[in-house]
């Protein structure tokens, strides 16, 4: 299993520029987050999903949006970038248990210039 | 309104010692308390958890103590090793079959030196 997997690793916009972070996980997990990592200031949830067609805001959805189509993928939408939204993203995703567990991606690096 | 409080922000500890790391939280609800470590440029892993209802549990050099009544947890790491430099995250869960989410605390940098 690759478990989680994202991409970019790494990219720079532009303000105002949009884009799609991809994230991908083939544990059949329902479960699936989106977190951003600011220094000191830990992960914050922005966007998750309890399965396929289901979303919900985190705690800063601000400025951002996802969807679901399937078990697999989450993309993460960042629309008219902005430096706030400077930061590594993560994607994570979670069984329905009884073992509670969320896996982590390798992140993307996000600049906003 | 920051639900898990983890302190300290930064430690560095000798080689061999024991690395402590604090976490308090407020909501009563939350029940199950995982702690996650992350190396640098790597997504967080999970270390250890425990759930409220034992006051302690252990895997290898890693333990959790848990105190319910003071609404704190804390994680120590004996015997610490370099390759234990990274960063620290607790985490709690709220409870209810349909709660999933995680509220992470700000992290601790641990460094331990050789």
């Amino acid at each position: 299993n690759a478990g989680v997997t994202q991409t970019p690793k790494f990219r720079i916009l532009k303000i105002g520029q949009s884009m799609t972070l991809q994230c991908t996980q083939d544990m059949n997990h329902n479960y699936m987050y989106w977190y951003r990592q600011d220094p000191g200031m830990g992960l914050k949830l922005i966007y998750y999903s309890v399965g396929a067609g289901i979303t919900d805001k985190g705690e800063v959805p601000n400025g951002y949006n996802v969807s679901r189509s399937t078990t697999e993928d989450f993309p993460l939408r960042l629309e008219l970038a902005a430096p706030s939204q400077t930061s590594v993203y993560f994607c994570a995703s979670s069984s329905q248990g009884p073992i509670y567990e969320q896996y982590f991606g390798p992140g993307t690096r996000l600049t906003v210039t | 309104q920051q639900q898990v409080k983890q302190s300290p922000q930064s430690l560095i500890v000798q080689k061999g010692g024991i690395s402590i790391i604090n976490c308090a939280y407020e909501n009563t609800a939350f029940d199950y308390f995982p702690w996650y470590q992350q190396f640098p440029g790597k997504g967080p892993a999970l270390l250890i958890a425990i759930r409220p209802d034992v006051s302690e549990k252990k895997e290898g050099r890693f333990t959790i103590s848990f105190n319910k009544s003071a609404k704190q947890f804390s994680l120590h790491i004996m015997d610490s090793q370099p390759g234990d430099s990274a960063t620290y995250f607790c985490a709690a869960k709220g409870s209810g079959g349909s709660n999933y989410k995680l509220t992470f605390g700000k992290g601790t940098l641990l460094t331990v030196n050789p």
